[in-house]
């Protein structure tokens, strides 16, 4: 399977707002409610933020939130601070067992 | 607290076999909720689904490493690991072990991950 399409970048400056979108097929995200995002930080491992398209995992901030529409999820991060500056992968799953990243997004707090 | 800790060598020959171990610890890999799974990220580059184990043995592997690709789990030593042979230069990156949670159908813990340079 394709790996999901994301902007390669995206920005906000602090308190704003920012979203992030995630466009895959009618096999994985159009097909199930799996999608999930990571943040990574330069150096670090990925930190799981949103799950089944729009839960919260304990202690992820409310100002993250997921949406899914047709083939396209979205993730939002509102209030911006600058600790929310890193790398966004969006995941689905894609049937039989198989799980994809989308392309990854760099969001930048101005 | 759940950690999970890659360990293997750091340099790889071209043609040779990658392997890695994962130790988890604060958790027992038999566990009936979760799977186990490998993610690898070349340096500069996005993620990439490499495989999942269950603890019954059941593997699932991304298509495309598929037939280079064997992901096993030692529950005596709690831990599960990973091959990939017939490694090219393309096959660097850092590689990530992680717990896949059925009830959230994501990765919830991931290890620091281990960086894996293939040259002669």
């Amino acid at each position: 399977q394709s790996a999901l399409t994301q902007p390669p970048s995206a920005s906000g400056s602090p308190g704003q707002s920012v979203t992030i979108s995630c466009t895959g097929t009618s096999s994985d995200v159009g097909d199930y409610n799996y999608v999930s995002w990571y943040q990574q930080h330069p150096g670090k491992a990925p930190k799981l933020v949103i799950y089944e398209v729009s839960k919260r995992p304990s202690g992820v901030p409310d100002r993250f939130s997921g949406s899914k529409s047709g083939n396209t999820a979205s993730l939002t991060v509102s209030g911006l601070q600058a600790e929310d500056e890193a790398d966004y992968y969006c995941s689905s799953y894609a049937g039989r067992n198989n799980y994809v990243f989308g392309t990854g997004t760099k969001v930048t707090v101005l | 607290q759940l950690q999970l800790q890659e360990s293997g060598p750091g340099l790889v020959k071209p043609s040779e076999t990658l392997s890695l171990a994962c130790s988890v610890s604060g958790d027992s890999i038999s566990s009936n909720l979760y799977y186990w799974g490998w993610v690898r990220q070349p340096p500069g580059k996005g993620l990439e689904w490499i495989g999942t184990i269950y603890n019954s043995g059941s593997t699932y592997y991304n298509p495309p490493l598929k037939s280079r690709v064997t992901i096993y789990v030692d529950t005596s030593k709690n831990q599960f690991s990973l091959r990939l042979s017939s490694v090219t230069a393309a096959d660097t990156a850092i590689y990530y072990c992680a717990r896949l949670s059925m009830r959230k159908s994501a990765l919830d813990y991931w290890g620091q991950g281990t960086l894996v340079t293939v040259s002669s």
